[in-house]
């Protein structure tokens, strides 16, 4: 199995500012994902970040909201740029790993509130 | 319409009982994931099927490809159970568009679970 960490765990940010969010992985892993998942709904996926290459964003997102890191193949950082009370979310980091179909694991999450 | 469906969005037990969460999906699919969030956020990978049968501990997961269904059962249940079960499928062709990633997971919406002592 693959174990995932984040940080922070959550934090409070005031409007307009930025966050940064790291992803560290204790195993080494091609494909890294962030999902966000806002209050009450499912998650969502942001973008899917490949080791050596940019990062591919799904239909909403864009890249100067959520600038993507992936300099290794276990770290990873994604960044809320210029928030606002609507970007208030749980933000995952998820990784496959293991041999196809792959297995998905999830990091615990960082529970943000802008204020 | 929604891929992947759940029932119940809801469901209260009492300590001990036998559950049964369902997902119904409408493409079809290299796997089935299913996933267990509790109210901190963190998400947890209980099971992934590609076919018949899983079991873990008082869990269990079964999948009708054919059917395009998977259940999630839970015998004796206990408090520490509640949670919300997550039902999330790979399905095998997704379509291409400008940017976007091939390797999307499907989600359901959930089923909270509460189980009572």
């Amino acid at each position: 199995s693959a174990v995932i960490s984040q940080k922070p765990s959550r934090d409070i940010c005031q409007r307009g500012t930025s966050l940064t969010i790291q992803c560290q992985v204790d195993s080494q892993v091609t494909m890294m994902f962030w999902y966000r998942q806002q209050p009450g709904q499912s998650l969502t996926l942001i973008a899917t970040a490949n080791q050596g290459s940019e990062a591919t964003y799904e239909s909403g997102f864009v890249i100067d909201k959520f600038p993507i890191s992936r300099p290794n193949l276990t770290f990873s950082t994604l960044t809320v740029s210029n928030m606002s009370p609507e970007d208030s979310s749980i933000y995952l980091c998820s990784v496959e790993y293991g041999a196809r179909p792959y297995e998905q694991y999830f990091g615990p999450g960082t529970r943000l509130t802008v204020t | 319409k929604n891929e992947v469906e759940q029932s119940p969005q809801n469901l209260t037990a009492q300590e001990g009982e036998f559950i049964t969460i369902n997902c119904s999906y409408s493409v079809g699919i290299s796997a089935l994931h299913w996933l267990q969030q509790h109210p901190g956020g963190g998400i947890v990978s209980l099971f992934m099927l590609s076919s018949g049968k899983k079991k873990h501990g008082r869990l269990i997961a079964t999948i009708n490809i054919q059917e395009k269904h998977s259940s999630l059962h839970i015998t004796a249940s206990h408090p520490r159970d509640s949670a919300v079960y997550i039902c999330a499928v790979r399905p095998t062709r997704v379509p291409r568009i400008s940017g976007g990633s091939n390797y999307k997971l499907t989600f359901g919406k959930g089923t909270l679970l509460t189980v009572n002592p």
